[in-house]
């Protein structure tokens, strides 16, 4: 079975710094797609980054970046340039790639500080 | 805007009751995805229908159930209500026509159901 565990339940940083949030996952497959998802105070789940396992090179959409180490079987998603807006749960997710069920872990709260 | 809708926003209903919740998918996706947010559970995926078919089912109780419809909209029913069903329910889609159903799945703004 895939489990995915975010280590860190809570975290603050000050706006305009770079944070780190950590992942790790458990899984036997080859071929898997990996997810940082966002929820704000809103509580709409928003899409910030995907990573195919096939691909080495390591995703980036503007300030998020992901760390990808498919041996270690980790996925970190780092922030630069923190804004308040970055205030969020986020999730990291878990999908194989035969079929379509998306594992989530429990998600760190990141609070974003003027 | 995901272009995932979903009504009602918010539900209140006794335990016991039967509701239904509505999703409507983004233009041209083919798969539905259902999940449960609760505090203790966290995220949980319950079901996917993929061009109106059942495709995969995780942790959904009997008292569930869903369909996905020829114009490709879902619908999740909750029977026998109980406390414990108090979540949030997030619909997402996936699967431009003609594309893989592995796709980015993009999640509608929630119904939160409160049962009481």
């Amino acid at each position: 079975a895939q489990t995915v565990t975010q280590s860190q339940p809570e975290m603050s940083v000050q706006e305009a710094e770079t944070v780190t949030l950590s992942c790790t996952y458990d899984t036997s497959e080859n071929n898997y797609y990996l997810f940082w998802y966002k929820q704000p105070p809103s509580r709409q789940m928003i899409l910030v980054i995907r990573q195919e396992a096939y691909k080495q090179q390591n995703a980036t959409e503007n300030r998020f970046s992901v760390n990808f180490q498919k041996a270690a079987k980790s996925f970190s998603l780092k922030i630069s340039d923190s804004q308040l807006g970055d205030t969020a749960m986020y999730f990291c997710a878990f999908m194989r790639a035969r079929d379509d069920k998306i594992i989530f872990g429990k998600g760190t709260r990141l609070h974003i500080l003027p | 805007d995901s272009g995932v809708t979903q009504t009602p926003k918010h539900l209140i209903t006794a335990t016991g009751q039967r509701v239904t919740l509505r999703c409507s998918p983004r233009s041209g996706d083919l798969s539905v995805y259902w999940y449960q947010q609760s505090l203790d559970q966290g995220l949980q995926f319950l079901i996917q229908y993929y061009n109106g078919e059942e495709r995969a089912k995780g942790n959904i109780l009997e008292r569930f159930s869903a369909q996905q419809f020829p114009d490709l909209h879902s619908e999740l029913n909750l029977s026998s209500l109980e406390l414990g069903d108090s979540a949030l329910y997030f619909c997402a889609s996936s699967g431009p026509t003609g594309g893989s159903p592995t796709d980015t799945q993009y999640f509608g703004p929630g119904t939160r159901l409160t049962v009481l």
